[in-house]
């Protein structure tokens, strides 16, 4: 079945870095174009960035933009989010998911979402 | 940035009542407009994609509609299991942007 699956969050101090990464299975990776969510505790959804269906295009929300990389592995099915200089701020639940689209923007919705990796930045 | 405001923030309602949540893009965004739910430790699930199109396995009762700026999400007859979240989103345009959400509590 279709499956998205987060690693990699945990705890980090301000300043540092940590990866976290999405494999998928199920369905053909490379028809779809991959995004990182955002939640933090209690409030809304923040998009925060997509890696468009081939990996040549990359966009960013302002709040990550400099700091934040996105990635994908169309070889291994998965992708990533390089986090660096990370703040308190970026403390969220992270949510991969895919979107049945060859570029980053389209009318469809995020129909599959993994189940969260939790970062923590805290001194 | 393409301001999304979605009204209200919460509401309490009963089985059986319409509820509809309504949707404000700060620009035309054609019917790049997408609908979530979400419940307490989940992740969020599509409804409505492209503004109107029920999203496969959504029960009927849940309905989306407009373009351009205005948008509203309808459910028919509340169930108990339709107390969650709700968000709308745009996909028009990068940085893509969620509204704030619509919280479904039972009256």
């Amino acid at each position: 079945q279709v499956q998205l699956v987060e690693s990699g969050g945990g705890v980090v101090q301000p300043g540092r870095s940590l990866r976290v990464s999405c494999a998928t299975s199920g369905f053909f990776f490379k028809s779809y174009s991959m995004h990182w969510v955002r939640q933090t505790p209690g409030k809304g959804l923040e998009w925060v960035a997509v890696v468009s269906s081939d990996g040549t295009d990359e966009y960013y929300a302002d709040s990550v933009r400099g700091r934040f990389t996105i990635s994908r592995d169309n070889s291994k099915n998965m992708v990533f989010l390089q986090m660096n200089s990370l703040r308190a701020e970026d403390t969220a639940v992270y949510y991969c998911a895919r979107v049945y689209c060859s570029t980053p923007s389209c009318s469809q919705g995020m129909d599959v979402w993994g189940q969260g990796t939790t970062v923590t930045v805290s001194s | 940035d393409i301001q999304v405001t979605q009204s209200p923030s919460s509401l309490s309602a009963s089985i059986g009542d319409r509820v509809t949540i309504t949707c404000r893009a700060g620009q035309s965004i054609s019917n790049y407009l997408n609908w979530y739910q979400q419940k307490p430790g989940k992740a969020p699930k599509l409804l409505i994609y492209a503004a109107s199109n029920l999203q496969s396995g959504v029960p009927s009762r849940f309905g989306g509609s407009g373009s351009g700026t205005d948008f509203t999400l309808t459910i028919s007859s509340l169930q108990p299991e339709d107390f969650a979240t709700y968000y709308c989103q745009q996909s028009y345009i990068t940085p893509l942007t969620f509204g704030g959400g619509t919280k479904v509590e039972i009256k």
